[in-house]
């Protein structure tokens, strides 16, 4: 059964530093989500992409925040310079309907 | 804004102890309400899509049912196994994308 990946699982980074977190969503869906989850707290929709652009940005998505689909199958997740506040659980999701989600990356910013 | 609550946070059930986990949402129009279940440490593993009030889904031991403000997940007979949090989302009828989810529930179910 097809499935969205992400790596790496964990990432570890020194505030300040860039982190690029990467997916290769389900083949043949159209649209690319992020979304976070600080550790006890609730699913957050950070951003949403479409035909090569981005499609809807939640407040939490904000200069330091950048998304790329380099090729035709990676969806990146880029944090410019990474803040302790930063440190979550990333989740890609795709869809044609429902979204499907990925196993995550713990970031982790010390 | 779009609200999702779920009750109870937590749920403890003996294996075999049927119940059910209560979604209230208010959103501007419901383009879909979603219920996923969540393990530890991974990621939402969907479960069923609701779209509008009087439609039932079944899985196996899970059943899920939507009104025009609440959603209900019943559990029939649970297993050790269906320990997990579930989660509710929304999708909201004004054109977002993103899903706005409620906190979930933490169920467990001792053998």
């Amino acid at each position: 059964e097809p499935e969205v990946t992400q790596t790496p699982s964990h990432q570890v980074t020194q505030m300040g530093q860039e982190v690029i977190l990467r997916c290769v969503p389900i083949s043949n869906h159209l649209y690319f989500y992020w979304y976070r989850q600080i550790l006890g707290q609730k699913v957050e929709f950070l951003v949403s992409f479409y035909n090569n652009e981005i499609s809807e940005k939640s407040e939490i998505f904000d200069d330091q925040f950048s998304v790329e689909r380099p090729d035709g199958s990676n969806f990146t997740l880029k944090i410019r310079s990474t803040k302790l506040e930063d440190s979550a659980m990333y989740f890609c999701a795709s869809s044609v309907k429902e979204q499907f989600f990925g196993p995550g990356t713990r970031l982790t910013v010390l | 804004e779009d609200q999702v609550t779920q009750s109870p946070e937590a749920l403890r059930l003996q294996e075999g102890e049927s119940s059910s986990l209560n979604c209230s949402y208010t959103v501007s129009g419901l383009r879909g309400l979603f219920w996923y279940r969540q393990d530890p440490g991974k990621g939402p593993e969907f479960l069923f899509t609701l779209y509008s009030a009087g439609e039932e889904k079944e899985k196996e031991r899970l059943k899920a049912t939507l009104t025009k403000k609440e959603s209900f997940l019943h559990i029939t007979a649970p297993k050790p196994e269906d320990s997990a949090t579930y989660l509710c989302a929304v999708l909201d009828g004004g054109g977002a994308d993103g899903l706005t989810f409620g906190k979930g529930t933490h169920l467990i179910i001792q053998p």
